[in-house]
């Protein structure tokens, strides 16, 4: 029973465009959203995140989106460059849970094609 | 500043051996974090220590797994009788406190024959 699901496994998107990476969540006790970047051979790198007391958060080119009523959050990066090539995790946490700990999702692999 | 790092980066062992990973966190960093991610999925929570004590190790798949953090800093996760379905890459994290952001180690990949 997956509580972060990330739908699209892959996606392409060229130089200079925006890049729209989606992630679900079923756990209504989530309250803390990050966005982590890993590159082949190295760990997870944090990326971004937002509070559920925000709907936006935004930092260079990076902007994540969380809509709680649908229980959904997005990624978008305008523009996109080629290094942003990698696989984008989503995930999440609750601030009442004693460990924090985060739940990811299964990744989307972005290519950015130049 | 150095990041969290993990050796050894790679392990290959037989099953039915042991095989003991190491994590060093950030500095000052109070809580650490194991992970485990097998192919195509993203990392799963192990155990939580802040500070010396394991404050939560419900990620635990069974009792083969054991983590440790004797002085509050390094973390070993020991790993008995290994069996196959334990390949895997092991993330350690740490952060500076509860709820602080999590930043994350290059794993070690382990492969059980």
């Amino acid at each position: 029973d997956q509580q972060v699901k990330q739908n699209s496994p892959s996606l392409s998107v060229q130089e200079g465009r925006i890049s729209i990476l989606n992630c679900d969540y079923t756990n209504s006790m989530f309250d803390y959203f990050l966005w982590y970047k890993k590159y082949p051979a190295e760990g997870p790198t944090f990326l971004i995140s937002i509070s559920s007391i925000k709907d936006k958060n935004e930092d260079g080119r990076f902007t994540v989106f969380l809509n709680k009523s649908a229980k959904h959050l997005s990624l978008h990066i305008v523009p996109s460059q080629p290094g942003d090539s990698a696989v984008y995790f989503c995930a999440a946490s609750e601030s009442s849970g004693s460990a924090r700990q985060l739940t990811f999702g299964s990744g989307t692999q972005l290519t950015v094609l130049p | 500043g150095a990041g969290v790092s993990q050796t050894p980066s790679n392990k290959v062992t037989e099953k039915g051996k042991y095989v003991e990973l190491r994590c060093d966190p950030i500095s000052g960093h109070t809580a650490l974090y194991w992970y485990r991610q097998s192919l195509g999925q993203g990392p799963e929570f192990l155990i939580y220590f802040q500070g010396t004590g394991a404050a939560d190790d419900s990620g635990l798949p069974n009792d083969r797994f054991f983590a440790v953090r004797p002085e509050g800093s390094v973390s070993t996760l020991k790993i008995q009788r290994t069996e196959r379905g334990d390949s895997a890459v092991y993330l350690c994290a740490s952060s500076f406190g509860l709820g602080q952001t999590q930043y994350f180690g290059p794993g070690t990949r382990l492969l059980v024959l």
